[in-house]
C-alpha cells in the first residue's frame, strides 16, 4: 500500500543549528502539505504545494523556515536557525488534486531542539 | 478564519461500549467538508470518516458514524462496539472549498479503550 514517506523519524538539534526534513508523497499526488503539531494540540498548516507551486504559506515563519518542492514530487522543509519553540512533530501529507480528496499523512518527524 | 473546537481533551470507554466525541466549528461558509481523523500512538494519522455539508444524511463507516447538525455547527463522532485498537487521538477537521483543500484541525480528544 502506498504511503507518504518522511525522514528522519526523530531529530535532536541544538538551538541555532540548521535542520531539514524530507517528505516523499504518494505517487501521483499533486498536493503536498507540511503541518506542525505541538504536543497535545492539533496539526497546524505551515505550507501547501500544488505540484511545485506554493498555494499557501501564510503561517510559515519565513524568517527561519523555508520549503521547496522543486520537481513537484518530494519536498524539503528547512529551519535555520532552530529555536527551542520549534520542538514539535512535523507532519507531511499528500492528496490528489481536487475538492474533498483524502489527505494521507506520513509518520512525521519528531524534532527536539535543545 | 474557521475554528474547530473539541471540548473533551480525554475520554475513556470500555471495550464493546459506545462512545461519542464532540466537535463544534465556526464558519460563515455554506459549502464545506468535515472530517474525523485518528492518530494512534506512534503511527500516522488516518481518515476515519468524512461528511459533506450539503448532505443531510449522516455519514457512516462500519462502527463509526457522525451526527451532523449544520444549524448548530456540530459534528460528533460515535464509535460503536469500541475495540482496544480504537485507542488513539481523534481530531475533528474542517475544509472549505477555497482554502486550497487544507485541513483546519481541532486540538483533539484522547480516547482510551479499556478491557
Amino acid at each position: 500500500e502506498a504511503e507518504v514517506a518522511q525522514s528522519p523519524r526523530y531529530k535532536i538539534t541544538e538551538k541555532s543549528q540548521a535542520v531539514a526534513f524530507w517528505c516523499d508523497p504518494i505517487s501521483g499526488h499533486a498536493t503536498l502539505y507540511w503541518y506542525r503539531q505541538i504536543l497535545g494540540q492539533g496539526p497546524e498548516l505551515l505550507v501547501q504545494f500544488q505540484d511545485e507551486s506554493v498555494v499557501d504559506d501564510s503561517q510559515l515563519p519565513k524568517d527561519r523556515f523555508s520549503a521547496e518542492r522543486l520537481k513537484g514530487v518530494d519536498s524539503t522543509l528547512k529551519i535555520q536557525p532552530a529555536e527551542l519553540g520549534d520542538s514539535a512533530m512535523y507532519l507531511c501529507a499528500s492528496s490528489l488534486q481536487g475538492w474533498n480528496t483524502e489527505a494521507f499523512f506520513g509518520q512525521g518527524t519528531r524534532l527536539t531542539v535543545v | 478564519a474557521q475554528t474547530v473546537t473539541q471540548s473533551q481533551p480525554e475520554m475513556s470507554v470500555q471495550e464493546a461500549e459506545t462512545v461519542t466525541l464532540s466537535c463544534t466549528y465556526d464558519t460563515s461558509e455554506s459549502n464545506y467538508y468535515l472530517f474525523w481523523y485518528k492518530q494512534p500512538p506512534s503511527r500516522q494519522m488516518i481518515l476515519v470518516i468524512r461528511q459533506e455539508a450539503y448532505k443531510q444524511q449522516n455519514a457512516t463507516e462500519n462502527r463509526f458514524s457522525v451526527n451532523f447538525q449544520k444549524a448548530a455547527k456540530s459534528f460528533s463522532l460515535k464509535i460503536s462496539d469500541s475495540q482496544l485498537g480504537d485507542t488513539a487521538m481523534y481530531f475533528c477537521a474542517f475544509m472549505k472549498q477555497d482554502s486550497g483543500y487544507a485541513l483546519n484541525f481541532g486540538k483533539g480528544t484522547s480516547l482510551l479503550v479499556t478491557p
